[in-house]
């Protein structure tokens, strides 16, 4: 078993939907990072959490350390929005990062 | 802006030769690097922590002598993937802490994809 694990793999949406993916982790962890990885392969940091919500534009993430699960909401999803979205956390005291497998996200018109 | 450049973002070389990829962080003063590696439909996987002034910390199954890293200045890291086959080929990508420590946000490279003939 992972100690990310995320859901659900893929995922498709009609555009305006309302998104929401899940990532659950089985360690002790000092953060919690959600990626968003373009068809590229480019790699952006969209939140970093240790504790509660974080909210940036149309993005939430949410992070519930007792039931070691985080989720990222998209609120009016966009085709632009379609990418792969990485839960990963860090353990310990530094930056090494655990990677979910990611969930595919197309939203269509 | 960018804050951490990496080139190339596409090699393709003959099997035996060595590839050279480099990680700039243009922001911050970095004493950590990260390198990793993604195969396709595959989550990231971190190969080896790159340390400005000392050897790299690699991770379990990751050769060293495969993958030389070099971190010689605070905003530059090197990764060579020395004598190349085809198993070699993959995405690879580096970050870096925000601010250059510990604990905060990553910023990532563009990648490299690798391709081995």
């Amino acid at each position: 078993k992972n100690e990310v694990e995320q859901s659900p793999q893929n995922l498709t949406a009609q555009e305006g939907e309302f998104i929401t993916i899940n990532c659950s982790y089985s360690v002790g962890i000092s953060a919690l990072h959600w990626l968003q990885q373009h068809p590229g392969g480019g790699i952006v940091s969209l939140f970093m959490l240790s504790s509660g919500k974080k909210k940036h534009g149309r993005l939430i993430a949410t992070i519930n350390i007792q039931e070691k699960h985080s989720s990222l909401h998209i609120t009016a999803s966009h085709p632009r929005d379609s990418a792969v979205y990485i839960c990963a956390v860090t353990t310990g005291g530094g930056n090494k990062l655990t990677f979910g497998t990611g969930t595919q996200l197309k939203v269509e018109l | 802006g960018a804050v951490v450049s990496q080139h190339p973002s596409r090699v393709i070389c003959k099997s035996g030769t060595s590839v050279k990829i480099e990680c700039r962080s243009l922001d911050f003063q970095a004493t950590t690097m990260f390198w990793y590696r993604q195969f396709p439909k595959k989550s990231l996987m971190l190969m080896a922590t790159s340390n400005e002034g000392s050897k790299a910390t690699y991770e379990q199954g990751v050769e060293k002598d495969k993958f030389l890293i070099n971190h010689a200045s605070l905003t530059l890291s090197t990764l060579t993937v020395t004598s190349a086959h085809p198993e070699d080929s993959s995405f690879y990508i580096c970050s870096v802490p925000g601010t250059g420590s510990y604990n905060s946000p990553l910023h990532f490279g563009n990648g490299t994809r690798l391709t081995v003939t």
